[in-house]
């Protein structure tokens, strides 16, 4: 049973183009989970989605960010117009259908560093 | 709005010195406490999640425990390899979140 996969692990932008961030939960999780980890600091929430729902998206920034977990495929997070502060560790997590109060699994992150 | 703190923010340990890391908590209905190991440059990995004051949980050399106010993990005989940040988190009720607290770096010298 794979993980939670993230891809790309690392990721270069220049100021102003976008960032597409993608995250495939673990077989049999429908809860998806963003979160971003600065340089030197602790993970903070960003977004919570289920299948075609984002459910909670109080931790996102109000502008440039946006993320969505469509019917097929991978959750996206996307990051448009990208500065130096969005330079950071973003990490996705899945649960279960069933429970989504269980275990978060975390996957390796997608590092990204704005020039 | 939730808090977590975790203290202390770095430990250094010899081989076979055991300790505690703290994680105190303030939150409006704890629906679960967890405990996340992190090496450099990966994502965390889960340990153990608590549900209630009172409960225990041990995986090899660590055991966690949990009181109204906060979480101990303790960290028996510890070896070079447990080395790594771990990272404590509550849940909020609605079970949309988890709330992280800073870390504690911790180093095991050989």
């Amino acid at each position: 049973n794979a993980g939670v996969m993230q891809n790309p692990r690392h990721l270069v932008r220049r100021r102003g183009q976008e960032a597409r961030l993608r995250c495939s939960p673990m077989k049999g999780h429908s809860h998806v989970y963003w979160y971003r980890q600065l340089p030197e600091e602790g993970l903070k929430f960003m977004v919570y989605l289920q299948k075609e729902n984002i459910i909670d998206e109080s931790g996102m920034p109000k502008e440039r960010f946006s993320a969505e977990f469509p019917k097929e495929g991978p959750s996206i997070l996307r990051i448009q117009q990208v500065v130096r502060g969005d330079s950071a560790a973003y990490f996705c997590a899945s649960s279960p259908l069933q429970d989504p109060g269980t275990e978060a699994f975390f996957g390796q992150g997608t590092r990204l560093t704005v020039v | 709005e939730d808090q977590v703190t975790q203290s202390p923010e770095a430990l250094r340990l010899q081989e076979g010195e055991s300790s505690s890391l703290n994680c105190s908590y303030t939150v409006s209905g704890l629906r679960g406490l967890f405990w996340y190991r992190q090496d450099p440059g990966k994502g965390p990995e889960f340990l153990f999640t608590l549900y209630s004051a009172g409960e225990e949980k041990e995986k090899e050399r660590l055991k966690a425990t949990l009181t109204k106010k906060e979480s101990f993990l303790h960290i028996t005989a510890p070896k070079p390899e447990d080395s790594a940040t771990y990272l404590c988190a509550v849940q909020s009720p609605s079970g949309s979140r988890l709330t992280f607290g800073e870390g504690t770096q911790l180093t095991v010298n050989p």
